[in-house]
């Protein structure tokens, strides 16, 4: 099974100030990684996919980088509405299929 | 758009069955090229993929809960379902449904809303 680490688990950042989070995989996952931002009491939301790709209306502020076992999620700018919890899920091992990381929380400064 | 909607029971007793319902709007089950996914979230943690259906009936479910899972699917009324039995306090989550493409393992781009099940007598 593929385990998922990220870090930071929380992580203090200005309005305006860049943020950057990763996410490590136990075993090579190539590119077959996406990330979520979760607000309080919303279900996920698709930020990327293919480690790299946004999705549909994803602000391009939001960028993610890697392959392998490393990746990482660049938010560039940090706006009001970014303050949130990040999950990465790995979508390559099967079984026991999709297996998402424990979740950095963003928090404001 | 597509809508995805969980609805069913949100107090469910030990060793029971849970059971939740799927509406999806906006796009049709039947069309193909897409699974339906259950996940989970307990209070305050991380998430967890329960397993999937295709329109076909093909289903797909995470190992360490196969034994407890049964998802189905129901063209006609352009929904899908979520059983898992023998309940206990550790199945206590809010459940997600969500679309995905279809490939073996997939993510998730469409998420219902979530439904708090919890699991007390």
């Amino acid at each position: 099974e593929i385990v998922m680490t990220q870090s930071p688990a929380s992580l203090s950042v200005s309005p305006g100030e860049r943020a950057t989070l990763s996410c490590r995989a136990s075993q090579s996952i190539s590119s077959k990684l996406a990330w979520y931002q979760q607000k309080p009491g919303q279900s996920p939301r698709l930020l990327i996919y293919g480690a790299s790709t946004r999705a549909t209306g994803i602000p391009d502020r939001f960028s993610g980088s890697g392959s392998g076992t490393e990746f990482t999620l660049t938010i560039s700018s940090l706006q009001s509405e970014d303050f949130a919890v990040y999950y990465c899920q790995q979508y390559s091992n099967w079984p026991p299929g999709p297996g998402f990381g424990q979740g950095t929380k963003v928090q404001i400064k | 758009q597509l809508q995805l909607q969980e609805s069913g029971s949100g107090l469910v007793m030990p060793s029971q069955t849970l059971s939740l319902t799927c509406a999806v709007s906006g796009g049709s089950i039947s069309s193909g090229g897409y699974s339906w996914n259950w996940i989970r979230q307990p209070p305050g943690k991380g998430l967890e993929w329960i397993g999937y259906i295709y329109q076909n009936g093909n289903t797909y479910y995470n190992p360490s809960l196969k034994s407890r899972v049964t998802i189905s699917v129901d063209r006609s009324e352009n929904q899908f379902s979520l059983r898992l039995s023998s309940v206990t306090a550790a199945d206590t989550a809010v459940y997600y449904c969500a679309r995905a493409e279809v490939m073996i393992v997939p993510y998730f781009h469409y998420w219902g809303q979530g439904t708090l099940v919890t699991v007390s007598s």
